[in-house]
C-alpha cells in the first residue's frame, strides 16, 4: 500500500539554525498537509498546500515557517532560526485524488522528532 | 473555533471487552471525522473516514458513528485483544485542515 514518507526520522540541531524537513506523499495525492505534536499534546494543524500554494494556515506557522514542494515528488517544511520550543514531532500528510478531497482520508507519515538543543 | 474533546483519557480493559470511545466537537459545520490510531513514537494510521452525511462507518472489529448535529462520534470496538493497545485520536475536517482531540490511551491486558 503506497505510505507517505517522512526523512530524518530524528534530527537534532542547536538552537537559532535551520533546519529542512522532507517528506514524501503518496504519489497521485494532490492535497499536502504538516502537524506536529509536542510531547504528550495534541496534534496541530500547521498549513496545508495545494496547487503550489499555501490554502490555509495555523497562528502557529508564522514568518519562521515555510514549505516548498520543489519537484514533483517532495514536499518540505523549513523552519529558520529554531527555538527550544520547536521542539516536537513533525508530521506530514497527503490527501486527494481529485474534487472529492473532503472525503479522503488524510494519510500520515512516521513523523520527524526535532530536537532543538 | 474548534475544539475536539475526547473521553476517556486512558482505559484499560481485559481482552476480550467491547469498549466504547468518545469524541464530541464544538462546530459541526465538518467535512467529515476521522478515527486514528497512534503507537508509541509512531505515525498516526487512519482507522476510519465518516463523511459528514454518514451516519456510521465499520471496518473489521471497528464501528465509528458519527451524530453531526450533536457534535459527537463513537468508536466501537468489538472482542478487543491486546494488540488493540494504543492511543486513539479523533480528528474532524473543516476547512483545509484536521483538528484533533486530545486522544484516548487504551490498554488491553490478557
Amino acid at each position: 500500500e503506497p505510505e507517505v514518507t517522512q526523512t530524518p526520522s530524528h534530527q537534532v540541531t542547536q538552537m537559532g539554525q535551520e533546519v529542512i524537513l522532507r517528506c514524501v506523499p503518496i504519489s497521485n495525492h494532490l492535497y499536502f498537509y504538516w502537524y506536529r505534536q509536542i510531547l504528550g499534546q495534541k496534534v496541530e494543524f500547521l498549513v496545508s498546500f495545494y496547487n503550489n500554494e499555501i490554502s490555509e494556515k495555523s497562528e502557529i506557522f508564522d514568518d519562521q515557517f515555510s514549505v516548498e514542494r520543489p519537484d514533483g515528488s517532495n514536499f518540505t517544511l523549513k523552519i529558520r532560526s529554531t527555538k527550544l520550543e520547536d521542539s516536537a514531532m513533525y508530521f506530514c500528510a497527503s490527501s486527494g485524488q481529485g474534487s472529492l478531497r473532503s472525503n479522503q482520508p488524510q494519510h500520515f507519515g512516521d513523523g520527524t522528532r526535532l530536537s532543538i538543543l | 473555533k474548534q475544539e475536539v474533546t475526547q473521553i476517556p483519557a486512558a482505559l484499560s480493559v481485559p481482552e476480550g471487552e467491547n469498549l466504547v470511545l468518545n469524541c464530541s466537537f464544538t462546530d459541526s459545520a465538518i467535512y467529515n471525522l476521522q478515527w486514528f490510531r497512534q503507537d508509541p513514537g509512531k505515525g498516526l494510521t487512519s482507522l476510519l473516514l465518516i463523511q459528514s452525511s454518514q451516519r456510521e462507518q465499520t471496518s473489521g472489529r471497528l464501528n465509528a458513528s458519527l451524530d453531526k448535529s450533536s457534535g459527537r462520534s463513537t468508536l466501537y470496538i468489538a472482542a478487543s485483544q491486546p494488540g488493540d493497545s494504543a492511543t486513539y485520536l479523533c480528528a474532524v475536517e473543516g476547512g483545509n485542515k484536521l483538528t484533533f482531540g486530545t486522544g484516548t490511551q487504551l490498554k488491553v491486558e490478557l
